[in-house]
């Protein structure tokens, strides 16, 4: 079972808020994890949005918009990006990662669709 | 603004040793990791290793039977070798580089565009 799993597609409607899980595998506990989170649009290279690890160990990434932001659900033992207010330029992949030992992993990524 | 840029053959027969490398331009290659990171086509991001610039190396325990990384300081670059490659290595592979955050963390902060590479005789 891989660490990280994401949902492969999600889609939302512009102007509405999206909410992208990252679920830790079954007994790696998510609360002492930082995770990354990553976007990656066709053709190009991915692009760092964003860490959390708590309100007060996060980090943005330079020039990224405030609707985008991150969290956690411990019941669901998963880390959240959250996007508000959806643009037509926020179709893309989405990709979160963490450090886990000794390796850093990446989740299979979320196709996110806004129509 | 830091530039990256992968070079290196497109296709490679199977068995053989893959060798890329990213030449870091328009900043230090001091001070900082670098990392390959591969994406197999249509698919999700696999980490491959990173390298500090003093030469110390992290490899991905799955490919580390396979992967040296190293870097050359004088011409700003470094380097992947991935020997007995397979059709399963066919992948675009980025060059990027990691960034502080404060502490222990860090975060990719700038990437090349990357390079396909196939594995087919």
């Amino acid at each position: 079972q891989a660490v990280l799993t994401q949902p492969s597609s999600l889609s939302a409607s512009p102007g509405a808020s999206a909410s992208l899980t990252c679920t830790l595998r079954s007994g790696v506990n998510v609360d002492p994890y930082r995770i990354y989170w990553y976007q990656q649009k066709p053709g190009s290279p991915p692009q760092y949005l964003l860490r959390y690890k708590s309100d007060s160990d996060k980090h943005q990434g330079s020039g990224v918009p405030s609707r985008f932001s991150g969290s956690k659900d411990a019941s669901a033992n998963a880390g959240i990006l959250f996007i508000s207010g959806l643009q037509s330029e926020d179709e893309a992949d989405y990709y979160c990662m963490l450090w886990h030992i000794n390796a850093w992993v990446f989740g299979g990524g979320t196709k996110l669709t806004v129509l | 603004q830091v530039q990256l840029q992968e070079s290196g053959p497109g296709l490679v027969k199977p068995s053989e040793t893959l060798s890329l490398t990213c030449i870091v331009s328009s900043g230090s290659i001091s001070g900082y990791h670098w990392s390959w990171i591969r994406q197999p086509p249509g698919e999700g991001l696999e980490w491959i290793g990173h390298i500090y610039y003093s030469g110390s190396t992290t490899y991905n325990p799955s490919l580390k039977s396979r992967v040296t990384i190293s870097v050359d300081m004088s011409k700003r670059q470094f380097s992947l070798n991935l020997n007995s490659m397979t059709a399963a290595d066919t992948a675009v592979y980025y060059c990027a580089r990691w960034a502080p955050c404060g502490g222990d963390c860090y975060y990719l902060d700038y990437w090349g565009q990357g390079t396909l590479v196939t594995v087919s005789s």
